[in-house]
């Protein structure tokens, strides 16, 4: 298994524009997450699905932020429009059960 | 709300030289405590799982116990390939896990 695949790896965006970022879960694993690391606040949980389903967003830090899991191999995180305080790096994470499994992140800067 | 503070956020160590990595935690109902590694630039690599207090497990190097309150990540004789940042995190109720900030470890050659 390839992992858990995340693209694009760098994302350097204009303030405004808007920003889509792509995870691949690995096959088989039922939930799917999207953390948000910076150094002031560490590893943050903005959303997470079960069985394609949104079950918890209350970390979705604004309205910009949406996230969608069309099928059980894809989920997408959008921000529109990009501010600089967006600027981290973004993980997706699938699991089943508790083992988390990252992928290697998209670093998000917004000038 | 879970909650998990780990100590200290960074420990320099010279190679050989063991220590531990304290996490301590609130949570209502602990599911499961989990230790990750994360090396820069790359996404956090699972470690250990962590059931019950008492509980302990042993990876090369580096050996993970708990208590009601608190677990440590003890490192014997560390090299300078275990310098990386030491992610604590729990399993309350439902399925998300809430993270520590970590503990930045470097070992010195």
């Amino acid at each position: 298994d390839a992992g858990v695949i995340q693209s694009p790896r760098h994302e350097v965006t204009e303030m405004g524009q808007e920003v889509t970022l792509r995870c691949k879960p690995i096959s088989g694993h039922d939930y799917l997450f999207w953390y948000r690391q910076t150094m002031m606040r560490g590893l943050e949980l903005l959303i997470y699905f079960n069985n394609n389903v949104p079950i918890d967003d209350s970390g979705m830090p604004e309205d910009r932020f949406s996230a969608k899991m069309p099928n059980a191999s894809f989920s997408t995180l959008k921000i529109q429009p990009s501010e600089p305080r967006d600027s981290a790096v973004y993980f997706c994470a699938s699991s089943f059960g508790y083992g988390y499994t990252f992928g290697s992140g998209t670093r998000l800067t917004v000038v | 709300e879970d909650q998990v503070t780990q100590s200290p956020e960074a420990l320099r160590l010279q190679e050989g030289e063991s220590s531990s990595l304290n996490c301590s935690y609130t949570v209502s109902g602990l599911r499961g405590l989990f230790w990750y590694r994360q090396d820069p630039g790359k996404g956090p690599e699972f470690l250990f799982t962590l059931y019950s207090a008492g509980e302990e497990k042993e990876k090369e190097r580096l050996k993970a116990t708990l208590t009601k309150k608190e677990s440590f990540l003890h490192i014997t004789a560390p090299k300078p390939e275990d310098s990386a940042t030491y992610l604590c995190a729990v399993a309350g109720s439902g399925s998300r896990l809430t993270f520590g900030e970590g503990t930045q470890l470097t070992v010195n050659p």
